[in-house]
């Protein structure tokens, strides 16, 4: 009954790299939710997906950030050239299909922690 | 936009029970009541909902008054684990994204 795995758990990064970071939903769960935590601040919403298909991306970063569900696989957040305002706890949550909002509770991963030098 | 006003900060005694407020007056008839916490460096952890009858699980009861404006969160036998942030979050059913305000910071103290 595992739950939702994040890998890697930190993650040191120099300015310019790549950073890519998965989330493997819960067994059962098709919707996974990335959110990112500031340092000192509270977790705000990034992106919504669905297998293959974003469904809401109105919280990520315009430029840099990138994130995929695909058909087989772990979902995967993707930073292109980082920079030091991107160092954050990066977490991941899924929720079965939705029927309601009872079904559909999010549960959250342990999340990535990206330092950025 | 922030939907609910919690405490800052509270403190409780081990093994007592651990009573956090939530204010929500401006909920609508849809909305439900989530809480989570988050213990330190770790991923939150979703402890109860409700929309509005009260609600009980093995972690916690949620109160929730009869005009639905706020809610009261109660850990039965607080432990020193039970030390956490947690979130008081107003939810619609057809929204997805969680909101997560500063929280109420919980202290257990033995």
């Amino acid at each position: 009954n595992a739950g939702v795995m994040q890998n890697p758990r930190h993650l040191v990064r120099r300015r310019g790299q790549e950073a890519r970071l998965r989330c493997s939903p819960m067994k059962g769960h098709s919707h996974v939710y990335w959110y990112r935590q500031l340092p000192e601040e509270g977790l705000k919403f990034m992106v919504y997906l669905q297998k293959e298909n974003i469904i809401d991306e109105s919280g990520m970063p315009k430029e840099r950030f990138s994130a995929e569900f695909p058909k087989e696989g772990p979902s995967i957040l993707r930073i292109q050239q980082v920079v030091r305002g991107d160092s954050a706890a990066y977490f991941c949550a899924s929720s079965p299909p939705r029927r309601g909002p009872s079904t559909d509770t999010q549960y959250f991963g342990p999340g990535t922690r990206l330092t950025v030098l | 936009d922030a939907k609910t006003t919690q405490p800052t900060s509270m403190d409780c005694a081990e093994g007592r029970a651990a009573n956090l407020p939530c204010n929500h007056s401006t909920i609508s008839g849809n909305e439900y009541v989530y809480w989570y916490r988050q213990i330190h460096s770790q991923g939150p952890q979703y402890i109860i909902h409700g929309l509005k009858n009260n609600e009980t699980n093995e972690m916690a009861s949620l109160i929730i008054t009869e005009d639905r404006k706020s809610s009261t969160l109660i850990l039965p036998h607080a432990t020193l684990r039970d030390t956490a942030v947690y979130y008081c979050i107003v939810r619609a059913e057809n929204d997805y994204k969680l909101s997560f305000g500063a929280g109420t910071t919980v202290t257990v103290r033995a």
